[in-house]
């Protein structure tokens, strides 16, 4: 069983930084692409990027609202997974989880963590 | 961007069936995919690739998706099924992944 696992949120102030951090456990990361989503309170789903696997060369895409700002970055002999925020704004206040991404499931979002908690204030 | 649009909010008796549709754009020449969302919960995904469901979904859950609209369908519903579920696709000509903005489906 895939098991995803998110850490690293809390209260910073805007302009500011933070780094969540993502742990995979149940799965070899070799064709696995790890995706970023958020959840602002009582809103929907807002995707924010995605890291393919490094046999697809570790391509990086982020959404609009974030793109130059943050960054995500892997480190397979870990299983782990980053997603390094900068210039931090309130709009950034959300829940943000990490989810694999696998070829069997033609690459949906098939296992996701419960998620950590950034607020921006 | 590519948008995709969904019912704000669905309802259905125990026992009935519930429909949920997400329209985009020529929605029917990608690939959809939906998820279940409960209370407090994370989101789970129950459908890929339009219509086909990872282990462990019922079948009770299907899906499809033609022209400008993709659907899923859930029948014999129960109380767990209460929910939100969302549709997503991949925006090839941007290479991002969307959402659409959830339905909230409600067993009456």
């Amino acid at each position: 069983e895939v098991q995803v696992g998110e850490s690293g949120g809390g209260l910073v102030k805007p302009g500011e930084s933070l780094r969540l951090s993502c742990v995979v456990s149940g799965v070899t990361l070799t064709h696995t692409w790890m995706s970023w989503v958020r959840q602002a309170p009582g809103k929907g789903l807002e995707w924010v990027g995605r890291i393919k696997s490094q046999i697809d060369g570790e391509t990086v895409d982020y959404a609009a609202p974030v793109k130059g700002r943050f960054t995500i970055s892997r480190d397979d002999s870990k299983n782990m997974v980053y997603l390094q925020m900068n210039s931090l704004k309130t709009d950034d206040t959300a829940k943000y989880y990490c989810t694999t991404m696998r070829p069997e499931n033609y690459y949906g979002m098939d296992a996701w963590g419960q998620g950590t908690t950034v607020t921006v204030s | 961007s590519y948008v995709l649009t969904q019912p704000p909010s669905v309802s259905v008796a125990p026992g009935q069936t519930a429909t949920i549709t997400c329209e985009g754009d020529n929605i029917g020449r990608k690939g959809v995919f939906w998820y279940q969302q409960k209370a407090d919960q994370a989101p789970v995904l129950v459908v890929y690739y339009d219509s086909d469901r990872p282990s462990g979904i019922p079948e009770r859950i299907s899906g499809s998706n033609s022209g400008n609209t993709a659907t899923l369908t859930i029948t014999r519903v129960e109380a767990g099924d209460e929910a939100d579920y969302y549709c997503q696709v991949w925006d090839k000509d941007s290479d991002h992944w969307v959402f659409g903005g959830g339905t909230k489906l409600t067993v009456l």
